[in-house]
């Protein structure tokens, strides 16, 4: 497809339970960042991969949270035993490497734990 | 540390000119960025400065003063579809890709 795609759009899952939210960036996109927005609230940085080199992981808020990049394209955000704070809409962005290129966003997941 | 400072709130009328601010302290600054996010949906690039000075892209006009740690996106001409929140968000010398956030702007247009 032309732009980034993530699935589901919507996900509504039980405290308790792990769920997996997909991102599919652009092709040729090197970098691929995951972010977390509250309502009302900024972007929150969460995990970026580049290429082949080890994602920094330094914005995951807790062990519960995990990422991986297949084959430098497809990403998985896997949050484990989900808490009603991790509400919220998880967007997925790609780009080019390089401080001026522009992120691509994905139409985000909203999850809600109930 | 890093911070960005954007209001929370805009109102303004349609076909009129507004001005929305964004004031930063980031260590190794390098650049900023301007985003519209529509309720619901994801985040589209507007603008990116580096350098001092405006620059014009249509209706909207983005101004960059480093000195000052300073920002603005001027909108020209208010139309209904431009209700949505302006994100500000700074690149830096300590990280060759992170961006650093604010929290946006919500503007609401009126008739």
């Amino acid at each position: 497809g032309a732009g980034v795609s993530q699935s589901p759009s919507n996900k509504v899952t039980e405290k308790g339970k792990d769920v997996e939210l997909r991102c599919d960036p652009i092709s040729g996109h090197t970098a691929l960042y995951w972010y977390r927005q509250s309502l009302g609230q900024g972007l929150e940085f969460l995990i970026y991969f580049q290429g082949n080199s080890a994602p920094d992981k330094s914005g995951l808020p807790s062990d519960r949270f995990s990422a991986e990049r297949t084959g430098g394209s497809v990403s998985t955000l896997t949050i484990q035993r989900t808490q009603q704070e991790d509400s919220a809409v998880y967007l997925c962005a790609s780009s080019n490497i390089g401080l001026s290129h522009e992120q691509y966003f994905g139409p985000g997941t909203r999850l809600t734990v109930t | 540390g890093q911070n960005i400072d954007q209001p929370t709130e805009m109102t303004a009328t349609e076909g009129a000119i507004v001005q929305i601010n964004c004031t930063y302290q980031t260590s190794g600054f390098n650049g900023l960025f301007w985003y519209q996010q529509h309720a619901g949906e994801a985040p589209t690039f507007l603008s990116y400065n580096v350098l001092d000075g405006l620059e014009e892209k249509g209706r909207f006009s983005s101004f960059l003063s480093r000195s000052k740690g300073y920002s603005y996106l001027l909108l020209k001409e208010l139309q209904m579809k431009d209700s949505a929140s302006y994100l500000c968000a700074v690149t830096h010398m300590d990280s060759n890709y992170q961006l650093i956030w604010g929290a946006g702007t919500k503007l609401i247009i009126k008739p």
